[in-house]
């Protein structure tokens, strides 16, 4: 199946900062990609919708300022979480889709720790 | 609005006996994909198998088979002869037509593989 990488798999940061958590499809072009969070023993809670080109679509609750997202190119998402704070603290997970694949391939995932 | 259920939070299994997890999905849209995910304690989220709702046979991959009763709105997960690296968390997922149509997700259902 395609590839997507995600990058870093794991950080601590310090409250206050900034996040960049990237998502990258490896080996074909990504029109669409999903941000989504998931908090221990729970299921996956999708945050936003990344087109190429164009805003994110952010679910309702989500803090558009909080979690930027950014889908600058066919091959790569970011999401910035910015001014983390400890309840920030999760397991990030992106996924990718062409067009022409019914499947979406997810990434390794990010946990992110906010101290 | 589409909605997954799994119904069964932990299966216990042993080694190279055959496993049913249940999904049970509703949706309005005429067209739609239902998808079964395996997310060992990694994170990692690994695509398993696919079933198209107009697909007039059972979607089978390897061990894994997907038991598709239309009429009844099931999809259930079939894995023959488990193995230890079958443990994990396994999540059933529904989209609707489109290429920017997102996934909806089950709770999950954590599978123990035991000797």
């Amino acid at each position: 199946g395609a590839v997507v990488s995600q990058h870093p798999s794991r950080v601590i940061c310090k409250s206050g900062t900034s996040v960049k958590i990237e998502c990258r499809s490896l080996d074909f072009q990504a029109t669409t990609m999903f941000w989504y969070r998931q908090f221990p023993k729970q299921s996956l809670m999708l945050m936003a919708t990344s087109n190429e080109g164009s805003k994110a679509t952010y679910e309702q609750g989500v803090e558009k300022d909080k979690f930027l997202i950014n889908h600058a190119s066919l091959t790569l998402s970011t999401l910035t979480v910015t001014s983390a704070h400890p309840e920030d603290s999760s397991f990030y997970i992106c996924s990718a889709r062409d067009g022409a694949f019914a499947e979406a391939f997810f990434g390794q995932g990010t946990r992110l720790t906010v101290v | 609005a589409q909605k997954i259920t799994q119904t069964q939070p932990g299966m216990f299994v042993q080694e190279k006996e055959a496993v049913t997890l249940d999904c049970t999905y509703d949706t309005s849209d005429p067209s739609y994909g239902l998808f079964w995910y395996k997310q060992p304690s990694s994170g990692e989220m690994i695509f398993l198998i696919y079933q198209g709702s107009y697909d007039q046979q059972n979607a089978t991959e390897g061990r894994y088979s997907l038991n598709f009763q239309k009429a009844r709105k099931s999809a259930n997960l079939v894995i023959s002869a488990s193995q230890l690296g079958d443990s994990a968390m396994y999540f059933c997922a529904m989209r609707g037509a489109g290429t920017a149509s997102k996934l909806t997700f089950g709770t999950g259902t954590r599978l123990q593989v035991t000797l």
